[in-house]
């Protein structure tokens, strides 16, 4: 199955700045998704991002908060704009593998990348 | 709208006992589903998919399409198994290509 690297892995930023996380995939992939865990909660969808076109925001995520590019099939980056400590989060890159019944599909992760708002 | 409920946050076994950790889900469309483990400090990765009816470390999942129900059962509980579980239906035949997570459940396995 796919192989997701992200970086980086963790940061400590400063209120209004912004971070870029990055998402390598080791081969084509279909479907990419950037997702949120906030402290002691489940994973959270942000947005999907699209090869070639605008990414498609969930309801509370907006594109000037959290700028996406999807350049290839196998890149991504999330950025999360002017921060405050409410990011302070755990962000995780997901591609979709393989198809249908095939043995490998699924949703594989990235390792997350875990930011904290100072 | 899509919505999946992992009722339980915490459940706490011996070792040697089952395990059943439950799932609902309301989703429109036929959703495949997917139960994903995250182990301490690792990376959140697939446990198994019911598309596939596979048996994956001695874990099973039952679809239950009347009770919109699959839930994850294992008769024996090992210490390893202790981690959190994430209940997610995704992808429909409607082209809904999202996967959405539960709550969890952290499954606590003591010796």
């Amino acid at each position: 199955s796919a192989v997701i690297s992200q970086k980086p892995s963790r940061d400590i930023c400063q209120r209004g700045t912004s971070l870029t996380i990055q998402c390598q995939v080791d081969s084509q992939v279909t479907m990419m998704f950037w997702y949120r865990q906030q402290p002691g909660q489940s994973l959270t969808l942000i947005a999907t991002a699209n090869q070639g076109s605008e990414a498609t925001y969930e309801s509370g995520f907006v594109i000037d908060k959290f700028p996406i590019s999807r350049p290839n099939l196998t890149f991504s980056t999330l950025t999360v704009s002017n921060m405050s400590p409410e990011d302070s989060s755990i962000y995780l890159c997901s591609a979709q593998a393989g198809t249908g019944a095939s043995p490998n599909y699924g949703y594989t992760f990235g390792s997350g990348t875990r930011l904290t708002v100072v | 709208a899509q919505r999946v409920t992992q009722p339980e946050k915490l459940l706490s076994v011996f070792k040697g006992a089952p395990v059943e950790l439950k799932c609902n889900y309301s989703y429109s469309g036929s959703p495949e589903l997917f139960w994903y483990v995250q182990y301490s400090r690792q990376r959140l990765q697939l446990l198994l998919r019911h598309i596939s009816r596979e048996s994956i470390k001695g874990f099973t999942a039952d679809l239950n399409k009347g009770e919109t129900s699959f839930h994850l059962k294992k008769p024996f509980a090992q210490e390893e198994d202790s981690a959190m579980y994430y209940c997610a239906p995704g992808p429909t035949r409607s082209g809904y290509n999202k996967l959405i997570f539960g709550a969890g459940t952290r499954l606590a396995v003591h010796p």
